[in-house]
């Protein structure tokens, strides 16, 4: 596709369950991001990969958060033991190395936890 | 404090008003500068950006950075409904690293 790709749009989980969320980068963007921007707050960055070079993981708010990306491409974000205080609109960004200003953000996947 | 401050609104201004929204931040390092635009269940979409010091013009969109005040400025002329969104301002120290952002700016354009 054209843009970048994220599933599910929605999610309801229970409070301690583990979810994952995937994301479909624009083919050939090497750098992608994750945010999360919860009700009446800014987005908060999570981690960024690029390329084959170790994750930025400084963002992850606790150890129940982890992200990986297989093969430089598909990326997935796994919340373990899941809070109510996760429930947020969780956001993914690609972006072309070669192009400073080109985060190009999904529609995100909006995490509710009851 | 946080890195970046923003106002969030709600504005609320009549059809073909100008409007200014902004940004202040508090790491010097800062130099590359943009302004994103969200509707509502959307993702953000970069709508201007600058780098480092000074004005940048697109149609309708100004943005400005005064480094040396750490302040910076969207200002929207002769605004639309269609305008009616959140925008969230958005910076980085480096090319490429995380984007830090602020909480963002509900502006709503009444016809």
């Amino acid at each position: 596709g054209a843009g970048v790709s994220q599933s599910p749009s929605n999610k309801v989980t229970e409070k301690g369950k583990d979810v994952e969320l995937r994301c479909d980068p624009i083919s050939g963007h090497t750098a992608l991001y994750w945010y999360r921007q919860s009700l009446g707050q800014g987005l908060e960055f999570l981690i960024y990969f690029q390329g084959n070079s170790a994750p930025d993981k400084s963002g992850l708010p606790s150890d129940r958060f982890s992200a990986e990306r297989t093969g430089g491409s598909v990326s997935t974000l796994t919340i373990q033991r899941t809070q109510q205080e996760d429930s947020a609109v969780y956001l993914c960004a690609s972006r072309n190395s070669g192009e400073v200003y080109g985060y190009t953000f999904g529609s995100g996947t909006r995490l509710t936890v009851v | 404090q946080k890195e970046v401050e923003q106002d969030p609104g709600p504005l609320s201004v009549p059809e073909g008003a100008i409007v200014s929204l902004n940004c202040t931040y508090s790491n010097s390092a800062f130099q590359y500068f943009m302004w994103y635009r969200q509707y509502s269940r959307k993702g953000p979409e970069l709508l201007m950006y600058t780098y480092s010091s000074g004005n940048k013009e697109d149609g309708r969109f100004t943005a400005q950075v005064d480094k040396s005040s750490k302040y910076i400025s969207l200002f929207i002329r002769d605004s639309q409904p269609s305008d009616s969104a959140t925008y969230l301002c958005a910076m980085a120290a480096q090319a490429g690293t995380a984007l830090i952002f602020g909480k963002g700016t509900t502006l709503s354009v009444s016809s």
